[in-house]
C-alpha cells in the first residue's frame, strides 16, 4: 500500500491564482481530512469528510473548497490564492470502524503564495 | 484551542529514556489522550493513546495519572531518529466521525535527542 499520497510536493502561486491539491489514499478509509500547518505552529483542520459525497468544515475553512466523489480521493481547491494561504498542507485518512480512529498522514504539499 | 499544555522543548541523551509531560487538567470523562509525533518536514505519525490505564506498545509507554489531569509519554531508549515534535491531544473517541472526533493540535514539544 502506498498509504496517503499528495501532489504536488511543492508549488508557488501568484496572488489570485487558483489550484487544486490532490490527495489519494489506498487503504479504503472512509474518513479523510485536510490540515494546514503554518511555520512553528500545530496543524489546523480545514475540511473533513466522513465518506463519499459528505464533507464538513473544520476550524479554518475560509478560502478553500473540497469535494469527495470517491472513497479514495479528497482534493482541496484554492480559488483565489492569498499570501495568508502560504503553508504546508497535509491530507490524512482514517478507518470508520477502528477502535481508536488513528489518522494516517500524507507527506504534505508546501505552498507559497507571492 | 488545544486542551493540553506541553513544554516547548526538551533534550534527551541517546539511549536514555525520554519522558515527555502533558497537562490536560480540563479533560472530560469520555476524552482519550493521544500522542502523535512529527519528524521534520513529514506528516504526523500516531504513537499511542489511552483513557485511564497505562498503555504500552512497540514505540512507547503512556502513563496517565489517576485523576487523569496529566500524562507522560515515555520513549524507553531514545535514538537520534526520535528527534521530532511530539503532540499530546485529548479527544473524544468516535467511531462515527463528526467534529467531536477531530484532532486539535497545539504546538507540541520539540524533543532533541543528542549523541
Amino acid at each position: 500500500n502506498a498509504g496517503v499520497t499528495q501532489t504536488p510536493k511543492f508549488r508557488i502561486l501568484k496572488i489570485g491564482q487558483s489550484m487544486t491539491l490532490q490527495c489519494t489514499q489506498d487503504m479504503n478509509h472512509n474518513y479523510m481530512y485536510w490540515y494546514r500547518q503554518d511555520p512553528g505552529m500545530g496543524l489546523k483542520l480545514i475540511y473533513y469528510s466522513v465518506g463519499a459525497g459528505i464533507t464538513d468544515k473544520g476550524e479554518v475553512p475560509n478560502g478553500y473548497n473540497v469535494s469527495r466523489s470517491t472513497t479514495e480521493d479528497f482534493p482541496l481547491r484554492l480559488e483565489l490564492a492569498a499570501p495568508s494561504q502560504t503553508s504546508v498542507y497535509f491530507c490524512a485518512s482514517s478507518r470508520r470502524t477502528s477502535s481508536y480512529n488513528e489518522q494516517f498522514f500524507g507527506p504534505g504539499t508546501r505552498l507559497t503564495v507571492l | 484551542d488545544a486542551k493540553t499544555t506541553q513544554p516547548p522543548s526538551m533534550d534527551c541523551a541517546e539511549g536514555r529514556a525520554a519522558n515527555l509531560p502533558c497537562n490536560h487538567s480540563t479533560i472530560s470523562g469520555n476524552e482519550y489522550v493521544y500522542w502523535y509525533r512529527q519528524i521534520h518536514s513529514q506528516g504526523p505519525q500516531y504513537i499511542i493513546h489511552g483513557l485511564k490505564n497505562n498503555e504500552t506498545n512497540e514505540m512507547a509507554s503512556l502513563i496517565i495519572t489517576e485523576d487523569r489531569k496529566s500524562s507522560t509519554l515515555i520513549l524507553p531508549h531514545a535514538t537520534l531518529r526520535d528527534t521530532a515534535v511530539y503532540y499530546c491531544i485529548v479527544r473524544v473517541l468516535s467511531n462515527y466521525g463528526g467534529s467531536q472526533g477531530n484532532l486539535i493540535f497545539g504546538k507540541g514539544t520539540k524533543l532533541s535527542v543528542k549523541p
